[in-house]
């Protein structure tokens, strides 16, 4: 069981240049998350969905795009990288949203992340 | 207040000593609370879920207090395993749906 797996692992990108992150889960969950880390700021979340065809941006949303074609898989594009988006990012699935009130304790499941690094 | 707030740490303990993290959030309409933990230049994985009533899960105890809008986790008989990040999560209602905010998490050292 694989749980979720992201792709690549490592990526050295330079400024201007465009890229996709996949995020694959095998856990039937509907809802799936991108987030970004950075020294100092904890986790924030950039886009997330609650289901197949839907998206809808978090906290950092600019910059980046994202489609969910298929339910397993989330996909977080940068049309034109730049150095402020050189980051650690994580996708997440959850079998809800956390704070639905039919399953308000279900946790988020994470990735290995991408260390993503723009020059 | 920040939505999320932790004391960064690092902690450095003895093994076997007892540690507390402690942890306040600002949205009082928060109605999930989670810890998680996160080794170095790894993901975060799930410790252990905060209700109400306080839960234990072996050597870990999390405690919530509503009222105050604190959190809390506290870790018996520490072990040099558990050295990590760990990080308080609380979700809230903002912009039309529930998120996760995470704290920027408190460092753990056990030190043989």
């Amino acid at each position: 069981n694989a749980g979720v797996t992201q792709t690549p692992k490592f990526r050295v990108l330079k400024t201007g240049q465009s890229m996709t992150l996949l995020c694959a889960q095998d856990m039937n969950h509907e809802y799936m998350y991108w987030y970004r880390q950075d020294p100092g700021m904890g986790l924030r979340l950039i886009h997330y969905s609650v289901g197949e065809g839907t998206t809808a941006k978090g906290e950092v949303p600019d910059g980046y795009n994202v489609s969910r074609l298929k339910k397993q898989n989330f996909l977080l594009g940068l049309e034109s990288a730049a150095p402020s988006q050189t980051s650690v990012y994580f996708c997440a699935s959850s079998y809800s949203r956390v704070g639905h009130h039919l399953n308000s304790n279900q946790p988020q499941h994470f990735g290995d992340g991408t260390r993503l690094s723009i020059l | 207040r920040k939505e999320v707030e932790q004391d960064p740490g690092p902690f450095n303990v003895p093994e076997g000593a007892t540690v507390a993290f402690n942890c306040t959030y600002s949205n009082s309409a928060s109605q999930s609370f989670f810890w998680y933990r996160q080794d170095c230049r790894k993901e975060p994985k799930l410790l252990m879920s905060v209700y109400s009533s306080g839960n234990e899960d072996g050597r870990f105890t999390a405690q919530l207090n509503r009222a105050s809008q604190y959190i809390s986790l506290l870790i018996r008989d520490s072990k040099l395993s558990d050295s990590a990040t760990y990080l308080c999560v609380v979700n809230g209602y903002r912009a039309g749906s529930y998120q996760l905010t995470f704290g920027k998490g408190t460092k753990l050292s056990v030190i043989p």
